[in-house]
């Protein structure tokens, strides 16, 4: 089985910052990856998919990069809505998920 | 709209059984996978079972060791989890979820429903 790990765990951040968050498959996976950004209470929303493609009415400050193994989310400019948790996932060969990335306010 | 609304949620006794449903609207069911994804209090995602779009094809989390059945009826746009032999750890908020890509099960969750409390407790 693929296993998916994000890093860090937590990351405190300010409104502004850059932030990048890390996905590691066990092995390649080529691009079949996604981000969810959760909310608490909430179900988790589609933000990014094939690794880099935006989904419809993300803001662009949202980008994704990497192949293979390895993986990142990046918000260019943290806004305070951006306050969530945010998940990987593996697709395309059974759909395996990160442990989460909290980003909470420094 | 797409809309996804879980119901069949509550409280069960371990080693009882209940039944989730996921009803559909604001788009095609029977052209689309499904599937279930489930979030212990405090904790992550983790994916249950998948359904393909006809119904003939399903796949389900080796953890679960064969105790959840997922089903659909297309004639009425709704997604079943039927859970057998439940256990405290399967505590957890349930979400269904669809596939994008019409006939197509390889691919990533684009709509989320909002998800129903299953909590097992004596």
């Amino acid at each position: 089985d693929i296993q998916m790990t994000q890093s860090p765990s937590t990351l405190s951040a300010s409104v502004g910052d850059r932030v990048t968050i890390t996905c590691r498959a066990s092995q390649s996976i080529s691009s079949w990856l996604a981000w969810y950004q959760q909310k608490p209470g909430k179900a988790p929303k589609l933000l990014i998919y094939k690794a880099s493609n935006l989904e419809s009415g993300v803001p662009s400050r949202f980008s994704g990069s990497g192949s293979g193994t390895e993986f990142t989310l990046t918000i260019s400019s943290l806004q305070p809505d951006d306050f969530a948790t945010y998940y990987c996932q593996h697709y395309n060969s059974y759909w395996t998920f990160g442990q989460g990335t909290k980003v909470e306010i420094k | 709209e797409v809309q996804l609304l879980e119901s069949g949620g509550g409280l069960v006794q371990p080693g009882g059984s209940l039944r989730l449903s996921c009803a559909a609207s604001g788009f095609t069911f029977s052209s689309y996978a499904m599937s279930w994804v489930r979030q212990a209090p405090g904790k992550g995602l983790e994916w249950v079972s998948t359904i393909s779009d006809s119904g003939d094809s399903t796949y389900s989390a080796d953890s679960l060791k064969g105790r959840f059945t997922i089903s659909r009826d297309n004639s009425k746009n709704t997604l079943f989890l039927q859970m057998n032999s439940l256990r405290a750890e399967d505590t957890a908020v349930y979400y269904c979820a669809s596939h994008y890509g019409v006939k197509s099960i390889a691919y990533y969750f684009d709509y989320w429903g909002r998800g129903t409390l299953v909590t097992v407790s004596s």
